[in-house]
């Protein structure tokens, strides 16, 4: 158990709507990154909050957008969703302000996109 | 940008045999994460390397960070089923936590 927590745990969607996923952090971590997985691949960075604001972006269009609250939580939002963005999402999250804090992941929320 | 290649991609031994998963570098690696990936689920953490030559241990399983820190290997000795999953090796290239990740090695122990 790492103390981070992710839902739904699974969500189907068709092509063009839109998603919000969510992920609750570890008491005490104040930064939260976003990955993508895709089947058979490692995953690949999102974007990351600290004290609700982006601190960083990978490759990932507009559409993909974050919110980050006091309370520790956060979100994911995809918009047009497209079938590619089906993959797992995985939330971390880890003490800011310490470049060397391990990341602790929760368990991710499986999206297919029909 | 910094990319990870893992060797295996997959690997299939018999429980009770020695294995090795090497993850390279396109770049100096300044902090490297080893994690546990059971399929479909999220990440554990098992170890992170900083220093060239550094080597740790947690259980049956070793890491180390090679000396001119491009290259770390991940070393499983007598190896049982629950090591079973996908092994995950992630740089850190800007000290951000922002995390570069290899494609995983798939690890399946027979009984």
């Amino acid at each position: 158990e790492t103390g981070v927590t992710q839902s739904p745990t699974h969500l189907i969607k068709t092509r063009g709507q839109q998603v919000t996923l969510r992920c609750s952090s570890q008491s005490g971590h104040n930064t939260v990154s976003w990955y993508q997985q895709a089947l058979g691949q490692g995953p690949q960075f999102i974007f990351q909050y600290y004290r609700e604001e982006e601190n960083g972006r990978g490759n990932f269009p507009p559409r993909f957008s974050g919110l980050q609250f006091p309370n520790y939580s956060s979100e994911l939002n995809v918009n047009a969703l497209e079938l590619d963005d089906s993959a797992l999402y995985l939330c971390a999250s880890n003490r800011g302000g310490h470049n060397t804090d391990t990341q602790y992941f929760g368990p991710g929320t499986r999206l297919t996109v029909l | 940008s910094q990319e990870l290649e893992q060797s295996p991609q997959s690997l299939i031994v018999q429980e009770g045999k020695n294995l090795t998963i090497n993850c390279t570098s396109s770049k100096t690696l300044y902090g490297l994460y080893w994690y546990k990936q059971k399929y479909g689920e999220g990440l554990i953490f098992l170890m992170m390397l900083q220093k060239g030559g550094e080597e740790k241990s947690h259980e049956k399983i070793t890491a180390k960070l090679d000396e001119k820190k491009q290259q770390s290997s991940l070393h499983i000795t007598a190896s049982q089923p629950s090591h079973a999953g996908i092994y995950l090796c992630g740089a850190d290239p800007n000290a951000g936590n922002m995390l570069t990740f290899g494609g995983g090695t798939r690890l399946m122990v027979k009984p």
